[in-house]
């Protein structure tokens, strides 16, 4: 079962900075955040993930609450084809095992 | 680098009958994860295999069921279609358990039930 909990639906404006907040109250402390998001009818894209420092990538940075029970993934330079629907997912890090996606987040980014 | 393979892309059947997909992981990737997608909702997990075995299931009935070959690639079955099994299939591949990984997913295979 998911456990994370994202809003339904953002819109961004083209060239500004797309902050993507998911609540993870329930998060233990061997479990990783990940983040992936399907462009329209493909297969998920893997983002970045993390445990509890912030992580950067060149696709995007994730920020992780002291606490670790939120974060927020940042796309700092949104372009249109950074339209897609996000998923925040945890998972203990260390058994390969499956997924659980939650609904995510619809990201529409405006020209 | 050759990413992940499905085959076929798109899959028509009728009600009753039995679809097979096939998954083509990464070369490296011992696991095999497949997820179904239905139109409108998340992603379900449906199967995992690593190493040839199966090692988790999510909540679907036995009539989903799979098998992991020698070289890695994998299977998903489904006998006895029914209409909502209309959905579109992913499969994703890693690097085998116990190993911090991401999965790499598949462009999917449409299946239609009619």
């Amino acid at each position: 079962d998911a456990k994370t909990t994202q809003p339904t639906s953002m819109d961004c404006a083209e060239g500004r900075a797309a902050n993507l907040p998911c609540n993870h109250s329930t998060i233990s402390g061997n479990e990783y955040v990940y983040w992936y998001r399907q462009i329209h009818s493909q297969g998920p894209q893997y983002i970045i993930h993390g445990l509890k420092n912030n992580e950067t990538n060149e696709m995007a940075s994730l920020i992780i609450t002291e606490d670790r029970k939120s974060s927020t993934l940042i796309l700092p330079h949104a372009t249109l084809r950074d339209t897609a629907v996000y998923y925040c997912i945890v998972r203990e890090g260390y058994t390969g095992n499956q997924f659980y996606f939650g609904t995510g987040t619809s990201l529409t980014v405006i020209p | 680098e050759a990413g992940v393979t499905q085959s076929p892309t798109h899959l028509i059947k009728t009600r009753g009958q039995q679809a097979t997909l096939r998954c083509s992981p990464i070369s490296g990737h011992t696991s095999v994860y497949w997820y179904q997608q239905a139109l409108g909702l998340g992603l379900q997990f449906l199967l995992w295999y690593d190493e040839g075995e199966e090692r988790n299931r999510g909540n679907f009935p036995p009539r989903f069921s799979g098998r992991q070959f020698p070289n890695y690639s994998s299977e998903l079955n489904v006998n006895a279609l029914e209409l909502e099994d209309s959905a579109l299939y992913l499969c994703a591949s890693s690097l085998g358990q116990g190993r911090l990984n991401e999965q790499f997913f598949g462009p999917g295979t449409r299946l239609t039930v009619l």
